[in-house]
């Protein structure tokens, strides 16, 4: 699975948006970009997940560049509770892939959504 | 419906017991993994199991540690001879069989202290 790079912490103010960045430059033409976030001790929290197009849910947008070599996890609107370390994750799609659910959890963003 | 279920919540041992941690899957998944966290890291793959299956080990330690889903009843991570070193949190993902693109489902994990 392709390495991702991430910054190792942002900060947002309540209510506002937060774009947490995501580099995957050595992506494959069948690897999807998954997000999922840790909330302090709690298990990982499946977010979203893309290809190449853009996609949107109840939690979040993803932003994938043209050439699928960076990302952007978008929330709308910040929240307190959304403060977690917030994974970027590359990995084959697809039922049956050689990495099914093994995923690879890099350090991650802490987030932390301030008053 | 019930989320994945892990007990017990936190364990502790002394060293050279055995810890059994214990993982349900939500319901209509038949496909667990296994991760763990040590303080201060990031998370690690261990296993992937399905019905009566191993699939992948290779995130296992190659002794004390084994891990079990029976047709019946839940996955269990059993550590035999614990030492200092395996306190960790440990967490419990299931997953849908067949999904194109598989998420994780994770539970709030098992928190294993020894003495």
């Amino acid at each position: 699975d392709a390495k991702t790079t991430q910054p190792p912490s942002m900060d947002c103010a309540e209510g506002r948006a937060a774009n947490l960045p995501c580099n995957h430059s050595t992506i494959s033409g069948n690897e999807y970009v998954y997000w999922y976030r840790q909330i302090h001790s709690q298990g990982p929290q499946y977010i979203i997940h893309g290809l190449k197009n853009n996609e949107t849910n109840e939690m979040a947008s993803l932003i994938i560049t043209e050439d699928r070599k960076s990302s952007t996890l978008i929330l709308p609107h910040a929240t307190l509770r959304d403060t977690a370390v917030y994974y970027c994750i590359v990995r084959v799609g697809g039922a049956g892939g050689t990495s099914y659910g093994k995923l690879t959890f890099g350090q991650g963003t802490i987030l932390t959504v301030h008053p | 419906n019930a989320g994945v279920m892990q007990n017990p919540r936190h364990l502790v041992r002394r060293r050279g017991q055995e810890a059994r941690l214990r993982c349900s899957p939500m319901k209509g998944h038949s496909h667990v993994y296994w991760y763990r966290q040590l303080p201060e890291e990031g998370l690690k793959f261990m296993v992937y199991l399905q019905k009566e299956n191993i699939i992948d080990e290779s995130g296992m330690p190659k002794e004390r540690f084994s891990a079990e889903f029976p047709k019946e009843g839940p996955s269990i991570l059993r550590i035999q001879q614990v030492v200092r070193g395996d306190s960790a949190a440990y967490f419990c993902a299931s997953s849908f069989p067949g999904a194109t693109n598989e998420k994780l489902f994770f539970g709030s994990g098992t928190q294993l202290s020894v003495l």
